[in-house]
């Protein structure tokens, strides 16, 4: 099993520009969830999916993110235009239909907009 | 009131000390009750889940007390490479996400 996969690791990229994140899940988990982590705010639900479908995108901070999942194995979370304070690691979790098991994270996508 | 919250500490302790984190919850109907551990500059990773009865795990202990609605963390002996951040973690229901606490900051020292 080989977790769950984002990409890139590192980002950099100038305000104004697109960025997409990438994210395959751990095959058979049918719940997916992108979160971003800041040191102000700690860990930040943006959006999650059930079954590739989106069930709850209210922590999305504004119009300019966006996520897809068009597959049970591959997720996109996109900014644009990106802004300096979108500056944050975003990781992508997803979880089984055991509910006792927690999620499992990918090792997260730095981003840095300058 | 946060759903989740937690002493950011930090807790600067020596090596071979015994350290104990809680952690206090909102929802008197949460289900399921998680310690996540994350290293710096790396994803959170399940620690362990926390049961009514308390489990133990090597040298962690977790607790959950559900009528003062707060879950406990003990480190017995610690270690250097327990030097981590411990997310407290609660399952409202098997359909929503998790709620993660903002974590609290162990340093273990020599």
């Amino acid at each position: 099993d080989a977790g769950v996969i984002q990409s890139p690791r590192h980002e950099v990229t100038e305000m104004g520009q697109e960025v997409t994140l990438r994210c395959k899940p751990i095959s058979g988990h049918n719940s997916l969830f992108w979160y971003r982590q800041t040191m102000m705010r700690g860990l930040e639900l943006l959006i999650y999916f059930n079954n590739n479908v989106p069930i709850d995108d209210s922590g999305m901070p504004e119009d300019r993110f966006s996520a897809k999942m068009p597959n049970a194995s591959f997720s996109t979370l996109k900014i644009q235009p990106s802004e300096p304070r979108d500056s944050a690691v975003y990781f992508c979790a997803s979880k089984g239909f055991a509910a006792n098991y927690g999620y499992t994270f990918g090792s997260g996508t730095r981003l840095t907009v300058v | 009131r946060k759903e989740v919250e937690q002493d950011p500490g930090p807790f600067n302790v020596p090596e071979g000390a015994t350290v104990a984190f809680n952690c206090t919850y909102s929802n008197s109907a949460s289900q399921s009750f998680f310690w996540y551990r994350q290293d710096c500059r790396k994803e959170p990773k399940l620690l362990m889940s926390v049961y009514s009865s308390g489990n133990e795990d090597g040298r962690f202990t977790a607790q959950l007390n559900r009528a003062s609605q707060y879950i406990s963390l003990l480190i017995r002996d610690s270690k250097l490479s327990d030097s981590a951040t411990y997310l407290c973690v609660v399952d409202n229901s098997g359909n929503t996400p998790l709620v993660f606490g903002k974590g609290t900051r162990l340093s273990v020292i020599a």
